[in-house]
């Protein structure tokens, strides 16, 4: 079992809609919580950074972590096109041994018009 | 303000052959990581350097090493190269401290080995 599982889609939604991405994991240990956004031969771009459980808004973008679940979603309103993109969840410990993140997979989202 | 900066974008080599890749850190940061991706997985950590010393390392062969230059840039060698060695490499840069989990990625270096 993978320590954080995402589903890779790829999911389509129309112009304007919320959506909704979500990573689920096993690892107790995570404490910080990021969604990247990675575009077609690019490196993955910062969203958004949160510690612990709560929810944080920047925008058009809502993550939220449960903890006691060990979910994260990252909720994307008014959905644009240039949303296009994959979106890939993170998680880091901060143990000690260096700033590892550990990623999932990625999901694939198409914004259409 | 200097982004994450690597070269080249794309390489092809052969198996066996040897492969050293660059990356210039994010001014201000002076810690660096490398990340393997796969095409259609997410990033694998395979190692980190701060202050020119390796500072915790993946699930990676000996055969993937590093440096870490007093200017902070960094480089990725890889020896004996397998066809599984294919794949998008990405160097991040970051600082100590708060936040220093906040990771920003250059655009990767694309290595197709044959």
């Amino acid at each position: 079992q993978k320590e954080v599982e995402q589903d890779p889609g790829p999911l389509s939604v129309p112009e304007g809609a919320i959506v909704s991405l979500n990573c689920t994991y096993s690892n107790s240990a995570f404490q910080y919580f990021m969604w990247y956004r990675q575009y077609s031969r690019k490196g993955p771009e910062l969203l958004m950074y949160t510690y612990s459980s709560g929810n944080k808004e920047d925008g058009r973008f809502t993550a939220q972590v449960d903890k006691s679940s060990k979910y994260i979603s990252l909720f994307i309103r008014d959905s644009q096109p240039s949303d296009s993109a994959t979106y890939l969840c993170a998680m880091s410990a901060r143990t000690g041994g260096g700033n590892k993140l550990t990623f999932g997979t990625g999901t694939q989202l198409k914004v259409e018009l | 303000e200097t982004g994450v900066t690597q070269s080249p974008t794309h390489l092809i080599k052969t198996r066996g052959q040897q492969v050293t890749l660059r990356c210039s850190s994010q001014s201000g940061h002076n810690t660096v990581s490398w990340y393997q991706q796969a095409l259609g997985q997410g990033p694998q950590f395979i190692f980190q350097y701060y202050r020119e010393e390796e500072n915790g390392r993946g699930n990676f062969p000996p055969r993937f090493s590093g440096l870490q230059f007093p200017n902070y840039s960094s480089e990725l060698n890889v020896n004996a190269l397998e066809l599984d060695d294919s794949a998008l490499y990405l160097c991040a840069s970051s600082s100590p401290g708060p936040g220093e989990e906040k990771l920003f990625f250059g655009s990767g270096t694309q290595l197709s080995v044959l």
